[in-house]
């Protein structure tokens, strides 16, 4: 079976500070991958997405930056983070050998607050 | 953008059932109708999808119009944990290899009062 990690869980971060959330995927090769960030009260926003190793997309110009080192792990960065970057972000994964390509994986989250 | 449109709350008690509707009137001859919820803090779920026909699982019911316009998700027996904000989304169904880029509205927030 497929599983999707990240972490931490929870940060609290001052603006200015670099930033390093991670996500893994068990379980499947080649998937798609997706980071998500919502807002307080508001709904999912596509950040970035991946089909492959050193593959992004960006759909959302901003201070943020994605890396996919490896093909089942999925790395948000900022060198400078924003009051605005506070949010709760979400990795998620479909397809790949193994798993299910018609519907997408959520992992547990990071609850980001910057100060 | 999102390509759906879903009323932004709901209510319904507890035993009842729960029809959340959502209008998809752009919708593409090869794209799905998702859904997913999301219980407060933690990642959004898979519930259920369909192209035409008419859906059901152990968790809900899919039900969608001729047109393929429009559809409604219904919780048949609505619990306390059935709480959370549910998300109708299209997508195309490709090979695992292509991508697939996944646009979710703000969904409808779903209370279940007792």
């Amino acid at each position: 079976s497929q599983t999707i990690h990240q972490w931490p869980a929870t940060l609290v971060q001052p603006v200015g500070s670099p930033l390093s959330l991670e996500c893994t995927v068990e379980g499947t090769s080649n998937p798609n991958l997706y980071w998500y960030r919502q807002a307080a009260g508001r709904g999912l926003q596509l950040l970035f997405y991946s089909v492959g190793i050193g593959q992004i997309s960006s759909e959302v110009p901003q201070n943020l930056s994605a890396s996919r080192p490896q093909d089942r792990q999925f790395i948000l960065s900022s060198k400078k983070l924003l009051l605005s970057d506070s949010g709760f972000y979400l990795c998620a994964w479909r397809g790949g050998t193994g798993g299910p390509y018609n519907e997408q994986f959520f992992g547990p989250g990071t609850r980001l607050t910057v100060l | 953008d999102a390509k759906t449109t879903q009323p932004p709350s709901m209510d319904c008690a507890e035993g009842r059932a729960a029809n959340l509707p959502c209008n998809h009137s752009t919708i593409s001859g090869n794209e799905y109708v998702y859904w997913y919820r999301q219980i407060h803090s933690q990642g959004p779920q898979y519930i259920i999808h369909g192209l035409k026909n008419n859906e059901t699982n152990e968790m809900a019911s899919l039900i969608i119009t001729e047109d393929r316009k429009s559809s409604t998700l219904i919780l048949p027996h609505a619990t306390l944990r059935d709480t959370a904000v549910y998300y109708c989304i299209t997508q195309a169904v490709g090979y695992s290899g292509g991508y697939q880029k996944v646009t979710f509205g703000i969904g409808t927030k779903l209370q279940v009062i007792p």
